[in-house]
């Protein structure tokens, strides 16, 4: 089944821990996203990639950095965890990334750091 | 930075209807969507508005006025799976996607 697909489902970790957040999709998209989700504050994008070999940052790019060396992967790298960063991770991606593209989002991510 | 208002919570009872209203400030606009976020699960993609008007997809329906910075999301014959959560996003000139904190939607027979 096409889609996305993410790993782990969900994660314990005691902070300074590096930890990586995967993130792989099917359907040939162009535009991937991260997400993270936090109760009353919504999806708040952190880094996306336009397309293969670009990355940006998005509002809340602080302690974490991603790459894109192909389509389909779009990892999220946490090199020092802390507490903060207990959230919910969601990768998402779109067709393109412009006006009118849609995105659509993998099952997510809980992350714990303690 | 973007500025993207619902309400929290609002209840309804099945086989009636419930509006969600969302008021947004933004720099730029590409289009306004709306998201259905089961708990626990991710978005799923319900609407998309980018000129004023009326789009209509079975029982939901999607209001857009770019005038006033104004949308709702329209939901009728409500079923119990519709408790959920609903997110309003709107894309920006960058084309990024600012969300709102969601309104959860309670459906009670």
């Amino acid at each position: 089944i096409a889609g996305i697909t993410q790993a782990p489902t969900s994660q314990i970790l005691a902070a300074g821990r590096r930890m990586t957040l995967r993130c792989t999709q099917d359907m040939r998209h162009n535009a991937m996203y991260w997400y993270r989700q936090d109760l009353g504050l919504g999806l708040r994008l952190i880094h996306y990639s336009n397309t293969a070999g670009t990355t940006g940052k998005g509002e809340v790019p602080d302690g974490y950095s991603v790459s894109r060396a192909n389509t389909d992967d779009f990892p999220l790298t946490l090199a020092s965890a802390v507490p903060s960063q207990t959230s919910v991770y969601f990768c998402a991606s779109s067709e393109i990334a412009g006006a009118g593209d849609t995105q659509y989002f993998g099952p997510g991510t809980r992350l714990t750091v303690l | 930075g973007q500025n993207i208002d619902q309400p929290t919570e609002m209840t309804a009872t099945e086989g009636a209807i419930v509006q969600i209203n969302c008021t947004y400030q933004t720099s730029g606009f590409n289009g306004l969507f709306w998201y259905q976020q089961h708990a626990g699960e991710a978005p799923t993609f319900l609407s998309y508005n980018v000129l004023d008007g009326l789009e209509e997809k079975g029982r939901f329906s999607s209001f857009l006025s770019r005038s006033k910075g104004y949308s709702y999301l329209h939901l009728k014959e409500l079923q119990m799976k519709d408790s959920a959560s609903y997110l309003c996003a709107v894309r920006d000139s960058d084309y990024k996607l600012s969300f709102g904190a969601g309104t959860t939607v309670t459906v009670r027979a």
